[in-house]
C-alpha cells in the first residue's frame, strides 16, 4: 500500500527567508504532483513532475523529484504572505495511462512578518 | 463559469437520510474522481471512473455509492448518512490518454451528517 509522508504538517514562515518542505512516499513512482489550498476553498494545481531529477519552478517556489530516494521538496523563496495555504502532494503509483493519486496530509504554511 | 461545479456546496442532513452529491465537467475530460477531506487526514479516495462505463472503488468506498450518467456527470450517493460522513467532499477530473495528467478539482461540498 502507497503511503505519502509530508512534513513538516505545519511550519511558520517569517517574511524573506527561504524554506523547504518535503514529501516522500513508500513505493516506486515517477509521477508526483503538488497542490495547494488556501483556507475553505478548492485545490489548485501547482506542479506535475514526471521524472527522475525533474525541477519545475513557479514564482517563489520551486519542487523537485528524486525518484531513487522517492522523495519530493518544495522549496520556498524569500516567503511572503501570499504563500501560506496548504500544499498537498500525492503520488501515482501506476505505470500506465489509469492514473489514481494517493495524497499526503498536506503541510499548512503560515508565513508572518 | 468554473470547469467543475458541484451542487451543493452545502448540506445538512439527518442520520439515515440518503443523500446524492452531483459533480459536473466542462473540461471534456473522461477521469472523473470523488475524495472526501477530513481535518488532518488530507484527500482519501472514494470511488473513481475512467470512462463512463467504468466505475471502481478507492480507498474507502463503504457506505458510498456512484453513479456516471454522462462523460461529463458523476454522482455520489449516502445511502444511509452517518455522522462520520460529516467531511468536505471533492470531485476531480483529469485528461486520459497518458495518465500523467494534473487533476483539476471542484469547489467541494461541504457535508454536515447530524
Amino acid at each position: 500500500e502507497l503511503k505519502v509522508e509530508q512534513n513538516p504538517l505545519f511550519l511558520s514562515m517569517q517574511e524573506g527567508k527561504n524554506y523547504t518542505i518535503y514529501c516522500n512516499y513508500s513505493t516506486t513512482s515517477d509521477r508526483l504532483y503538488w497542490y495547494r489550498q488556501d483556507p475553505g476553498k478548492s485545490l489548485e494545481s501547482l506542479f506535475v513532475l514526471l521524472s527522475n531529477g525533474a525541477v519545475k519552478q513557479e514564482g517563489r517556489l520551486m519542487a523537485s523529484l528524486d525518484t531513487k530516494a522517492r522523495l519530493s521538496t518544495l522549496h520556498i523563496t524569500a516567503a511572503v504572505h501570499d504563500l501560506s495555504a496548504t500544499y498537498f502532494c500525492a503520488v501515482d503509483e501506476s505505470s500506465g495511462a489509469n492514473s489514481k493519486l494517493t495524497f499526503g496530509k498536506g503541510i499548512t504554511l503560515s508565513v508572518r512578518p | 463559469d468554473a470547469d467543475v461545479t458541484q451542487t451543493p456546496r452545502n448540506r445538512i442532513t439527518k442520520t439515515g437520510k440518503r443523500i446524492m452529491l452531483e459533480c459536473s465537467q466542462t473540461k471534456g475530460h473522461d477521469r472523473m474522481y470523488w475524495y472526501r477531506q477530513d481535518p488532518g487526514l488530507g484527500l482519501r479516495l472514494i470511488y473513481y471512473s475512467f470512462d463512463v462505463k467504468d466505475i471502481n472503488k478507492g480507498e474507502i468506498s463503504d457506505g458510498y455509492s456512484v453513479s456516471r450518467q454522462a462523460q461529463a456527470k458523476f454522482s455520489l450517493s449516502l445511502e444511509s448518512a452517518i455522522p462520520n460522513q460529516t467531511a468536505l467532499y471533492f470531485c476531480a477530473t483529469s485528461l486520459g490518454g497518458s495518465g500523467k495528467e494534473t487533476q483539476y478539482f471542484g469547489p467541494g461540498t461541504r457535508l454536515l451528517v447530524l
